[in-house]
């Protein structure tokens, strides 16, 4: 099983700032098969980004993901109110698909 | 719009069952594969199973593989999870999602919560 690391655990920003998210796998994911989703508070988990640097349907382009082998990024380039989050990377390359353990991004 | 909704959750004894449904509308659901996908209180997210647009292939994490079996049926644009055997391990808010043509989990219903619990 691959299993995802994400870091930091928690990111402490103010609204405007740029926020940099990691996803690190256990072992080469080679097909780009790396998706992002955002889980706010009380709701349910939502699609970001999938094959590492697309975005999903209505995602604002202040998301954006890079990365390739076992080091993945995401990028938010100005944080929003709504950004404040926990952010789940998720490999669907091997099965069984795997996620981190997510990243919360919090209000400074 | 697409719209899942999951139903069944509740508590239940150790070594209990439970069957778990999602009633999915907004899209073609003979179309797609789904996806249950669990979330302990507090915890992250771990996939529990998915299936094919037809009813097969059916996948499985090594967690519930011979305790829950996943099933659908297209005529009614549901889907069910029934789970045997469960235990405090598998209390969670339970995700039914629905697959894209990318193999992801495009779009996720409320949730519905499983307590397990004597």
């Amino acid at each position: 099983e691959i299993v995802l690391t994400q870091s930091p655990g928690t990111l402490s920003l103010s609204p405007g700032e740029r926020a940099t998210l990691s996803c690190r796998a256990s072992q080469s994911i080679t097909s780009r098969y790396l998706a992002w989703y955002q889980q706010r508070p009380g709701q349910a988990p939502r699609l970001l980004m999938y094959g590492v640097f697309n975005r999903a349907t209505g995602i604002p382009d202040r998301f954006s993901g890079s990365g390739s082998g076992t080091d993945f990024t995401l990028t938010i380039s100005r944080l929003e109110p709504e950004d404040f989050a926990v952010y789940y990377c998720q490999q669907y390359d091997k099965s069984p698909r795997s996620f981190g353990q997510g990243t919360k991004v919090e209000i400074k | 719009e697409v719209q899942l909704l999951e139903s069944g959750g509740g508590l239940v004894q150790p070594g209990g069952s439970l069957r778990l449904s999602c009633a999915a509308s907004g899209f073609t659901f003979s179309s797609y594969a789904m996806s249950w996908v669990r979330q302990a209180p507090g915890k992250g997210l771990e996939w529990v199973s998915s299936i094919g647009d037809s009813g097969s292939p059916t996948y499985y994490a090594d967690s519930v593989r011979g305790r829950f079996t996943l099933s659908r049926d297209n005529s009614k644009n549901t889907l069910y999870l029934q789970m045997n055997s469960l235990s405090a391990e598998d209390t969670a808010i339970y995700y039914c999602a629905k697959r894209g043509t990318v193999p992801v989990e495009e779009y996720w219903g409320q949730g519905t919560l499983v307590t397990v619990s004597s």
